[in-house]
């Protein structure tokens, strides 16, 4: 019973290296996304994907990249890191079924990053 | 651009209290409204949704009621208990489509004391 799975947890990147975070869900979800969460900001939607192979940007989408190669994978890159990108990133997956009772989203657990 | 607001940003009341959670967004044009749960650590779990032309839903101890033109929801959650201790999101859903595109609020820190 995974669900959504992210990697890694923890992080620390010095400012100007690449990374990538991996997001794996194994509930045949069609929509995937990536959100970042802030101190009294709440969640921010980055990137989404509505399919395999489609990606599409979301609020904050500027110093990163999004792939969507398999359908149960959703990678968030960030080429050049800075310190406003320390946050915690959260990715969720859901079906595209729409169901009269609603369709309910499912979170990872988060990878914390830090940047210095 | 939809924003949406909680309030309080805290709170913290005694083990068996009724207590009352708000959540407002600008933007009526809402898909759904969706209430979370989010424990230090954790990612977030999904409490109720209510649909755009739905006025509640129920789960258990939890309550929660959509006022569309108002621009306002509330989790009403009866009989508190320490579990109940965490982090209550809400978020509408937004953009017209069914992609479920997520606006959140800033979050509600509940603390229920023994």
């Amino acid at each position: 019973n995974a669900g959504v799975t992210q990697t890694p947890k923890f992080r620390v990147l010095k400012t100007g290296q690449s990374m990538t975070l991996l997001c794996a869900q194994d509930m045949n979800h069609e929509y995937m996304y990536w959100y970042r969460q802030d101190p009294g900001m709440g969640l921010r939607l980055i990137h989404y994907s509505v399919g395999e192979g489609t990606t599409a940007k979301g609020e904050v989408p500027d110093g990163y990249n999004v792939s969507r190669l398999k359908k149960q994978n959703f990678l968030l890159g960030l080429e050049s890191a800075a310190p406003s990108q320390t946050s915690v990133y959260f990715c969720a997956s859901r079906t595209y079924r729409t169901y009269a009772s609603g369709n309910t989203i499912y979170f990872g657990e988060g990878s914390w990053l830090t940047v210095v | 651009k939809q924003e949406v607001t909680q309030i309080p940003a805290a709170l913290s009341v005694p083990e068996g209290e009724n207590l009352v959670l708000n959540c407002s967004f600008t933007d009526s044009a809402i898909y759904n409204l969706q209430w979370f749960r989010q424990d230090p650590g954790k990612g977030l779990t999904s409490l109720l949704l209510i649909q755009s032309s739905q006025r509640e839903q129920t789960s258990g101890r939890l309550n929660a009621s959509l006022d569309k033109s108002s621009g306002r929801s509330t989790l009403y959650i009866a009989a508190s208990q320490p579990g109940d201790s965490a982090t209550y999101l809400c978020a509408a859903g937004t953009g017209g489509t069914s992609y479920g595109k997520l606006t959140f609020g800033q979050g509600t820190i509940l603390t229920v004391h023994p």
